[in-house]
């Protein structure tokens, strides 16, 4: 069973905090992203890895960056952290040698920017 | 441009009712679509993906190049599928890649 953690669920930061959201997998799969989830605009992809050290901008960039050191972690950075970035941050996971595309979700980091 | 779109934020249904949730997408290639659900507090999962044609707690879904949609469908709603669904689009390359429409809210009273 496909395990996809995000060590964080729920995080209270000031503006202008620089923040760090965690997620590990642990079934050796080469792609992984981050989305963000907003009622109403549904999820919205940030970063993708597909491979360690490889990252590929998604539809809303912006005030992120993402880190990749090992395989099975993924981080995303907000360097100083605002009001607009209050949401709920999912990390995904997916194999690229399988057929389909297919991902598998953490549980969600809740952050407030306060 | 690539895109999904769900019409409805929220669908209101009685117990035993017939359910529909209605996606729409626009992909020029050869599409892979999904249905994704969120129960209460626990983690987006996958339902359903039309290459399956297979049928998950009671839910289809038939994939209209035509219509282009992927609507998804029971015959008769259970309060245990209350949640949040999004439908969502997977390209070619075998990324991974997805994009989400905006969800549905489905709820199911007794």
């Amino acid at each position: 069973d496909v395990k996809v953690t995000q060590s964080s669920r729920y995080l209270v930061k000031r503006t202008g905090e620089k923040v760090f959201l965690e997620c590990v997998q642990d079934m050796d799969h080469e792609n992984m992203f981050w989305y963000r989830q907003d009622p109403g605009l549904g999820l919205r992809l940030i970063y993708f890895s597909y491979d360690v050290k490889m990252k590929e901008k998604g539809d809303i960039p912006e005030g992120y960056s993402v880190s990749r050191e090992k395989k099975e972690r993924f981080s995303l950075i907000l360097e100083s952290a605002s009001t607009n970035q209050t949401s709920m941050y999912l990390c995904a996971s997916h194999p690229a040698k399988s057929s389909g595309n297919t991902i598998y979700f953490g549980e969600g980091s809740w952050l407030t920017v306060v | 441009a690539q895109r999904v779109t769900q019409p409805e934020k929220l669908l209101s249904v009685f117990k035993g009712a017939p359910v529909e949730l209605k996606c729409n997408y626009s992909y020029s290639g050869s599409p892979e679509l999904f249905w994704y659900v969120q129960y209460s507090r626990q983690r987006l999962q996958l339902l359903l993906r039309h290459i399956s044609r297979e049928s998950i707690k009671g839910f289809t879904a038939d994939l209209n190049k035509g219509e282009t949609s992927f609507h998804l469908k029971k015959p008769f709603a259970q309060e245990e599928d209350s949640a949040m669904y999004y439908c969502a689009l997977g390209g070619s390359g075998n990324t991974g890649k997805l994009i989400f429409g905006q969800g549905t809210t489905l709820q199911v009273k007794p």
